[in-house]
């Protein structure tokens, strides 16, 4: 399976600042999508990262807070902006090989975030 | 769209014996139903999948079952270990997308 890595590992912030979060794939994917996980809690679709275009966001999450980019098939970024205490959490990036059909979904290690 | 439903949210057993965590979902036409085990401060990973033209799948002391009429499915550990003590979660793949639903999770504790 790929090999995925994310940056940073984890980070303290500010409230009202913003934080980008990086993921890397050691391998073209075809699916990459952002994850929340509160603590004790469950794993929670932020979005679906599109190569190309607009990422396409779950309800509950809008484009302005959790601005993502994926310029190719290898690389996407999370932004939190204007961050407040509740988006301490753990954001997890995962990536999917199969282009079609039902395919593994395999996680990045994941960054830990604390807002201040 | 598609629901997941996961019970029960703590598990304790004795090491050596047998745990079954159960999922219930949704949409019929769901399709695709993958395990994940997070251990404390980990990433998810993912431990056995089933495909809904299945009815079992297993791999060595773990396996899944499918019940497709009644719209559940189970993982079962056998001769468990403290080592399989972590967070369990189980997804289905929500119909006509690339998304997973997940279940709320267990957290299985294996008492030497």
């Amino acid at each position: 399976s790929a090999v995925i890595s994310q940056k940073p590992s984890r980070d303290i912030c500010q409230r009202g600042t913003s934080l980008t979060i990086q993921c890397q794939v050691d391998s073209q994917v075809t699916m990459m999508f952002w994850y929340r996980q509160q603590p004790g809690q469950s794993l929670t679709l932020i979005a679906t990262a599109n190569q190309g275009s607009e990422a396409t966001y779950e309800s509950g999450f809008v484009i302005d807070k959790f601005p993502i980019s994926r310029p190719n098939l290898t690389f996407s970024t999370l932004t939190v902006s204007n961050m407040s205490p509740e988006d301490s959490s753990i954001y997890l990036c995962s990536v999917s090989e199969s282009g079609g059909g039902p395919g593994e979904q395999f996680f990045g290690p994941g960054t830990r975030l604390t807002v201040l | 769209g598609e629901n997941v439903e996961q019970h029960p949210s703590t598990l304790s057993v004795q090491e050596g014996d047998s745990a079954v965590i159960k999922c219930t979902y949704s949409d019929s036409a769901s399709n695709y139903f993958p395990w994940y085990k997070q251990e404390l401060g980990k990433r998810p990973q993912l431990i056995i999948d089933i495909r809904s033209n299945v009815g079992e799948k297993k791999d060595q002391r773990i396996a899944v079952t499918l019940n497709k009429t009644a719209k559940h499915f189970s993982l079962h550990i056998t001769e468990t270990q403290p080592e399989d003590s972590a967070v369990y979660f189980c997804a289905a793949k929500d119909p006509g997308t690339y998304k997973y639903i997940f279940g709320t999770g267990t957290r299985l504790k294996v008492l030497a």
